[in-house]
């Protein structure tokens, strides 16, 4: 069984430019969500996808988009990028336990440097 | 809005002695409890989950309890070893996401 994987592992960026992160999910997971985690800090829910829809979002503004896709693979896109932007990037899949509980099962993260 | 709070923030304990860590949060319509590891610069490393109608759930030397009406959860490391030298998150799940606390890093000294 495949775990989690991001790609990629790092990325550095120059203020306003774009960036697109990857993510797949563990196999037979359905719904994939990301976060962002700032140093010293807990994560922070940024949205949530399943079977291709969004199904939930944090307090991110409309720069950050996302996608998922057939595969149940999703992306990260981060539009007109701000030095707050720099973060580590996490993606988590969801395994539908049969009392109807999430367990998330992340990934190994992207961390992205804005400067 | 769920507000989740790690204390302490840090400790430092000699190896052999049992860790105490403590998890709150605000709003106790939760539907299950996670703890997870993180070493420095990784990703998260799912220890526990506990659901809203457990009290504790444990794995080897990690036990973690809920009482989900104080709104409060402990994870107890028994006989701890340098290699449990990390931060330890925790997380409530409802409304789709889960909530973190900022967590509490560890070292274990030898």
């Amino acid at each position: 069984e495949t775990g989690v994987t991001q790609s990629p592992t790092h990325l550095i960026k120059t203020r306003g430019q774009q960036v697109t992160l990857r993510c797949s999910s563990q196999s037979g997971h359905n719904t994939v969500s990301w976060y962002q985690q700032a140093l010293g800090q807990g994560p922070q829910f940024i949205f949530q996808y399943y079977r291709e829809e969004e199904n939930g979002r944090g307090n991110f503004p409309p720069r950050f988009s996302g996608l998922q896709f057939p595969n149940y693979s999703s992306e990260l896109n981060v539009n007109a990028l701000e030095l707050d932007d720099s973060a580590l990037y996490l993606c988590a899949s969801s395994s539908v336990r049969t009392s109807g509980g999430y367990e998330q099962y992340f990934g190994p993260g992207t961390r992205l440097t804005v400067t | 809005k769920q507000e989740v709070t790690q204390i302490p923030a840090a400790l430092s304990v000699p190896e052999g002695e049992n860790l105490v860590l403590n998890c709150s949060f605000t709003d106790s319509a939760i539907y299950n409890l996670q703890w997870f590891r993180q070493d420095p610069g990784k990703g998260l490393t799912s220890l526990l989950l506990i659901q809203s109608s457990q009290r504790e759930q444990t794995s080897g030397r990690l036990n973690a309890s809920l009482d989900k009406s104080s709104g409060r959860s402990t994870l107890y490391i028994a006989a701890s070893q340098p290699g449990d030298s990390a931060t330890y998150l925790c997380a409530v799940f409802n409304d789709y996401k889960l909530s973190f606390g900022a967590g509490t890093t560890v070292t274990v000294r030898a």
